[in-house]
């Protein structure tokens, strides 16, 4: 099975900053990449496909990028709806595994 | 609109088994093959497996080969994940979740929380 490694596993943020969250692959994904985020008790909503694209009404403040086994998820200027959790999933081959998670609270 | 509608919670007895459902509408249910996902508290995501609704073939992560049998009944446009055996280790949230729109996980289900306890 091909492993996710993501990291950090939290983040303290203030409103208005840029974090980065990166995602490694145990072996190369080929862009097969998606990135998630989860609200408490709420399902997870797709926010990048194929590791740089946007998915429908995501904010442009999101964006995806990497290639290979190093992938990451960047949020400009962070916004109150944009604390929560964060996963990163690969789609290559079966299984399709998940990353353990990034917790960002507010600071 | 797409909608995959779960129940909310299931409590089981150690060593039962449990038939989760996820209801499907707003879209032609057997376009889309249907994935099943664990979700548990510190242990993260786990994909289990997925069923073609149109003829129900089926592809499982090794590791739920003996604990999950996906299913589907397409009169009614629901799928079905029974879960045998059940442990504690059972207990977590369920989510049913289809490849729409680009081929990625982007319609979920709100999930069904099994417990299992006695």
């Amino acid at each position: 099975d091909i492993q996710m490694t993501q990291s950090p596993a939290s983040l303290s943020v203030s409103v208005g900053e840029t974090v980065t969250i990166t995602c490694r692959a145990s072996e190369n994904i080929y862009s097969n990449l998606a990135w998630y985020q989860q609200k408490q008790g709420k399902s997870p909503q797709l926010l990048v496909y194929a590791a740089t694209n946007l998915a429908d009404g995501v904010p442009s403040r999101f964006s995806g990028s990497g290639s290979g086994t190093q992938y990451s998820l960047k949020i400009n200027s962070l916004q109150s709806e944009d604390f929560g959790s964060y996963y990163c999933q690969h789609f290559w081959g079966t299984p399709w595994t998940f990353g353990g998670g990034t917790k960002l609270e507010i600071k | 609109q797409v909608q995959l509608q779960q129940p909310g919670a299931e409590l089981v007895k150690p060593g039962a088994s449990v038939k989760l459902s996820c209801k499907a509408s707003g879209y032609t249910f057997t376009s889309y093959w249907m994935h099943w996902v664990k979700l548990r508290p510190g242990q993260g995501f786990e994909w289990i497996g997925e069923i073609n609704p149109s003829n129900g073939g089926t592809n499982y992560n090794e590791k739920f080969k003996r604990k999950a049998t996906l299913t589907v009944d397409k009169s009614s446009s629901t799928a079905y994940m029974q879960l045998s055996s059940l442990t504690s280790e059972d207990s977590a949230v369920y989510y049913c979740t289809i490849p729409y729109g680009n081929s990625y996980f982007d319609y979920w289900g709100q999930g069904t929380t099994l417990t299992v306890s006695s």
